[in-house]
């Protein structure tokens, strides 16, 4: 059974920082593209960042570029995205999604993981 | 606004068909697959429809996707009360070298 488990949110202060980790299992973890997406409160899902599955190719949306990092350990089946520069914008659930990559499409996700930007 | 509209809202009876649209332009739909989602506040996103018209093991043939030019939808046939969610479609985009989503629809189940 394909798992994903986010960790790592909370409450932060704008242009503070944060790294949200994703523990994937049930799949060969290092086959598959891997994503983040998320959802502000009462708006609709938006994607973040997807990453081949060797890191050799990372994509991401126009408004987290230069704020945002994904990265990958394949060794420990994990998934992360390092979370800098922080917006009031950035509040929403993250979750973490196992990817096809482009052209392609999620299938699974993670119950996700909420970060509150707040002073 | 998001670069895939669909209307916000949609509605049924139980036992209905519905239709939620999906539209898009040549740099997304028009050129790459579109993927559907069902969606409950506070649960994981749950795959519905993949590659515009599979439907991934597990899920019922109530469910259909298709696609034509730069426009998809989904059917939901013999509506249920546990089908009340929010659905969503995705695609790539060339353009923009990234994934979109539609804004969502709230299917109410009447």
């Amino acid at each position: 059974e394909v798992q994903l488990v986010e960790s790592g949110g909370g409450l932060v202060q704008p242009g503070g920082s944060l790294r949200l980790s994703c523990a994937a299992s049930g799949f060969t973890f290092s086959t598959y593209w891997m994503s983040w997406v998320r959802q502000a409160p009462g708006k609709e899902l938006e994607w973040v960042a997807n990453m081949k599955k060797d890191g050799s190719e990372k994509y991401y949306v126009d408004s987290v570029k230069g704020r945002f990092t994904i990265s990958r350990d394949n060794a420990k089946n994990s998934l992360y995205l390092q979370m800098n520069s922080l917006r009031a914008e950035d509040t929403a659930v993250y979750y973490c999604a196992r990817d096809y990559g482009p052209k392609l499409g999620i299938d699974y996700w993670g119950q996700g993981t909420l970060v509150t930007v707040s002073s | 606004q998001s670069v895939l509209t669909q209307p916000p809202s949609a509605s049924g009876t139980p036992g209905q068909r519905v239709t939620i649209s999906c539209s898009g332009s040549s740099s997304n739909i028009g050129s790459n697959y579109v993927y559907w989602y069902q969606h409950l506040p506070g649960t994981a996103p749950k795959l519905l429809i993949y590659s515009n018209n599979q439907r991934p093991s597990g899920v019922p043939d109530r469910f259909s996707g298709s696609k034509s030019g730069t426009s998809a939808s989904l059917a939901i046939s013999g509506l249920r009360s546990e089908d009340e969610a929010d659905y969503y479609c995705a695609a790539w985009d060339d353009s923009l070298s990234g994934r979109v989503f539609g804004g969502g629809t709230k299917l109410t189940v009447l």
